[in-house]
């Protein structure tokens, strides 16, 4: 399968901050990528779709402002968490896919797991 | 809008038995494409199977296998000969069309126990 990594893999900021995670697609060039967020044994809940090139999608509820998703090339997209806040902690995981067409497989990254103190 | 139910919270399996995780999804479009994912508990969401809308047979991939009937839009997945390593989160989730193409709906997660 694809290779997908995230950086840094864990994090402890304080509040106020802002964090920059990356997620970059080793072996492909993925034309979208996704960025997911995950609360302890919970599922998984779409934060945004992130096309290269263009602004990203974001879900309903989601804050643009709050969480910018840069999408510069084929193979790396990042996710801003901007004056991050104790309630932004939470495991953060990111995807890509060749074309974004449903039958094409997402490949995760290993996840960010954000702490805000 | 898609939606996939897991109702088993967890499930407990003997080292070398089978067992059968389930899914159910629900969606309006008629092209869809149905995913399992295992999650260890370092987080890493590792892809395990794919099944299409259209394809008449049930995929496999080693020892996965999943139970496709789509009249009863059940997805099930089937282990064979479990090993201690396959402990983990597991999540069945769903792509469809529409305004939602490309992305993934995931269901609950079920987590699973293998026993020596």
């Amino acid at each position: 399968g694809a290779v997908v990594s995230q950086h840094p893999s864990r994090v402890i900021c304080k509040s106020g901050t802002s964090v920059k995670i990356e997620c970059r697609s080793l072996d492909f060039q993925a034309t979208t990528m996704f960025w997911y967020r995950q609360f302890p044994k919970k599922s998984l809940m779409l934060m945004a779709t992130s096309n290269e090139g263009s602004k990203a999608t974001y879900e309903q509820g989601v804050e643009k402002d709050k969480f910018l998703i840069n999408h510069a090339s084929l193979t790396l997209s990042t996710l801003t968490v901007t004056s991050a806040h104790p309630e932004d902690s939470s495991f953060y995981i990111c995807s890509a896919s060749l074309g974004g067409w449903k039958s094409d497989t997402q490949y995760f990254g290993p996840g960010t797991r954000l702490t805000v103190l | 809008a898609q939606k996939i139910t897991q109702t088993q919270p967890g499930m407990f399996v003997q080292e070398k038995e089978a067992v059968t995780l389930d899914c159910t999804y629900d969606t309006s479009d008629q092209s869809y494409g149905l995913f399992w994912y295992k999650q260890p508990s370092s987080g890493e969401m590792i892809f395990l199977i794919y099944q299409g809308s259209y394809d008449e047979q049930n995929a496999t991939e080693g020892r996965y296998s999943l139970n496709f009937q789509k009249a009863r839009k059940s997805a099930n997945l089937v282990i064979s000969a479990s090993q201690l390593g396959d402990s983990a989160m597991y999540f069945c989730a769903i792509t469809a069309g529409g305004t939602s193409y490309g992305k993934l709906t995931f269901g609950q997660g079920t987590i699973l126990t293998v026993h020596p």
